[in-house]
């Protein structure tokens, strides 16, 4: 099976712009879960996905929103960028919401000047 | 409140010996703990994985281990070899439908194997 996809890999935005990344998970994997990982604060939850539904949120302002299509693939987005929103974004996917263990995506390392 | 502790930030180990990762929670609720590997430029890669009912799970060369009164679980690496030189996340899953999909992981470790 082909593994978590993500696109694009590298994003260079303004502050102020808006961002959509796109997340594409394993064939028959149903819950899609988003990451951001930064030197300060490490890997934290943004939110989970399943049956096209958010199914659970982290602790990120509402700048911060996603959304899950019928096929399971989720985009991410992030509205009126500030430069600490630059971080690497991690999609993972996990067969069903229940399933503990994630696969993840290679990720999109986003920089906001 | 950092509820997942990886409180080495880095371990050098000679190739061939056993390579010990430790990881510390504070969180109860927590029922599953799991175990990450990430290159650079990469997405963590998952390892191994244990339920809060057992104490020990075996994988060929990893094995984790449980200890639930202390709140510590560790990743054995047995014999090291210089490719698992990467950042090792711990990662735990709490009870309950409130934390659906969601993952709580540590710092990392940064394992290097020295040939």
């Amino acid at each position: 099976k082909a593994g978590v996809t993500q696109t694009p890999r590298y994003l260079i935005k303004t502050r102020g712009q808006q961002v959509t990344l796109s997340c594409s998970p394993i064939s028959g994997h149903r819950s899609v879960s988003w990451y951001q990982q930064t030197p300060g604060q490490g890997l934290q939850f943004l939110f989970e996905y399943f049956s096209e539904t958010q199914r659970n949120k982290g602790n990120f302002p509402g700048r911060f929103s996603g959304r899950q299509f019928s096929n399971s693939r989720s985009e991410m987005n992030v509205s009126t960028l500030e430069l600490g929103d630059s971080a690497l974004y991690l999609c993972a996917s996990s067969e069903t919401s229940a399933s503990y263990e994630q696969y993840f995506g290679p990720g999109t390392r986003l920089t906001v000047t | 409140d950092q509820q997942v502790k990886q409180n080495s930030p880095s371990l050098s180990v000679q190739e061939g010996r056993i390579s010990i990762l430790n990881c510390d929670y504070t969180n109860s609720m927590f029922d599953y703990f799991l175990w990450y590997k990430k290159y650079p430029a990469e997405g963590p890669t998952f390892l191994i994985s244990i339920s809060s009912i057992k104490d020990k799970n075996e994988d060929g060369r990893f094995t984790v281990f449980l200890n639930k009164s202390a709140k510590h679980l560790s990743l054995h690496i047995v014999p090291s070899q210089p490719g698992d030189s990467a950042v090792y996340f711990c990662a735990a899953s709490e009870i309950g439908g409130t934390s659906y999909g969601k993952l709580t992981f540590g710092q990392g470790t940064i394992l290097t194997v020295h040939p």
